[in-house]
Order: C-alpha cells, then sequence, then structure tokens
C-alpha cells in the first residue's frame, strides 16, 4: 500500500527552528514535494527533492534520504506569517501524487 | 495571470442533485488533477488529465466524472450527490515532468444535505 506520516499539530516561538517530518511508503518514487497551505487557501509549493540531501531556499530547508522513506521541512526564523499547514507528498509511478495528511504549525508570538 | 481558476467557490446541494465543477488554467499545462480534501485526510486524487482528450481514474473516482474536451479546462461532475461527497475540492495543474510542482486553484467547498 502507500502510506505517508506526518506529525498531526506542532507549535513554535516565533524567530525560533522548527522541524517537521515526513515518513512515506510509496510504489515507485519520482520526487517528494513539500506545500504550505494556509487556512481557507491553496495549497503553495514550496519544495522539491529527488536526490538524499539538502536544500536550501532562504529560511526553508528540505531534507531526503529515499533509503530510509523520509524527510523533514526545516523552518528557521519562524514568522508568524508561518503558521499554516504543511502537506508532504511522494510522486509514485507516473502521475500517481500521494498527499500526506498535513502537519497543522502554529507559530506563538 | 489568473493560475488556476475554480468555479463555483462555494455551493450547497441537495442529496440527489447533479452539479459540474469548473477549473481554468491559463498555463498551458498538459496535465491537471481533481482532489478533494477532507480533516485529517489529505488530499486525495479523484481522477487526472494527462492531455486533451484523455482522462483517468485516481484513488477515489466512484461516484465522480470528468472531461477534457479543450486543453485548459478540466470538469468535475456529480450525478447523483450524496452526503459523503461534502468536501472541499481542489484542482491542480502541471507540466508533467517530474520535478514539476502542481498549481493549486482556490477550491470549490461543496455541501450536500
Amino acid at each position: 500500500g502507500q502510506n505517508i506520516d506526518q506529525p498531526t499539530e506542532m507549535t513554535a516561538t516565533e524567530g525560533a527552528i522548527v522541524q517537521i517530518n515526513c515518513t512515506y511508503q510509496t510504489s515507485g518514487f519520482n520526487g517528494l514535494f513539500w506545500y504550505q497551505q494556509h487556512a481557507g487557501e491553496a495549497p503553495t509549493f514550496l519544495s522539491y527533492n529527488v536526490l538524499d540531501g539538502l536544500e536550501e531556499k532562504g529560511r526553508f530547508s528540505s531534507f531526503l534520504s529515499r533509503s530510509k522513506g523520509y524527510s523533514y521541512l526545516l523552518l528557521k526564523e519562524l514568522q508568524m506569517k508561518d503558521s499554516a499547514s504543511y502537506l508532504c507528498a511522494v510522486r509514485g509511478g507516473g502521475q500517481n501524487f500521494v498527499f500526506g495528511p498535513g502537519t497543522r504549525l502554529s507559530v506563538l508570538p | 495571470n489568473a493560475g488556476v481558476t475554480q468555479t463555483p467557490k462555494f455551493r450547497v446541494l441537495k442529496t440527489g442533485q447533479s452539479m459540474t465543477l469548473l477549473c481554468a488554467q491559463d498555463m498551458n499545462h498538459e496535465y491537471m488533477y481533481w482532489y478533494r480534501q477532507d480533516p485529517g485526510m489529505g488530499l486525495r486524487l479523484i481522477h487526472y488529465s494527462v492531455g486533451e482528450g484523455t482522462t483517468a481514474k485516481g484513488e477515489v473516482p466512484d461516484g465522480y466524472n470528468v472531461s477534457r474536451l479543450k486543453k485548459q479546462n478540466f470538469l468535475l461532475g456529480l450525478e447523483s450527490a450524496a452526503p459523503s461527497q461534502t468536501s472541499v475540492y481542489f484542482c491542480a495543474s502541471n507540466r508533467g515532468q517530474p520535478n514539476q510542482p502542481q498549481h493549486f486553484g482556490d477550491g470549490t467547498r461543496l455541501s450536500i444535505l
């Protein structure tokens, strides 16, 4: 079967660093995506990993270990506007995209 | 620069009624998708299309039909709405290459009474 796990909720303080984990078991692997989704809005693309290692984009970084079926999204210098849900999605074979349930992050002042 | 546009944004239906959700994209993307999002379950793929005139089933296709008569439009139909189809529906599109992210519309909030 196909399964993606993420923590349901996380809380962090403004200015801090938070790591959101994602573990996956899918048939086929053609990359892992992270999306941000504010309440009541559409998901927006944050990062893409297909090779093992760390991809850095400003305050956001994403890591992938294909052998462990594991990824994390690292958010630095947290801001109030980072309060949102973060979705992990794996592209399997063809157009098979499998999304995790999402992690709701609350950033407190 | 509209991107992906979904209509309507909100709708309330009675059980047994039918309706069509429209998705339009202006990015010349080949691939289009329909998802539903329910609390605690993440986005689940209903149907998708890899080009004009083609459609394929996703993870949860039962009770839905789709059509892609024009490259820029992807329609999702509910023939006989059921309360279990109450959800938020998202349309997405992308170029299809493995590293290309999906671009999402703002969603349609559908309630079936």
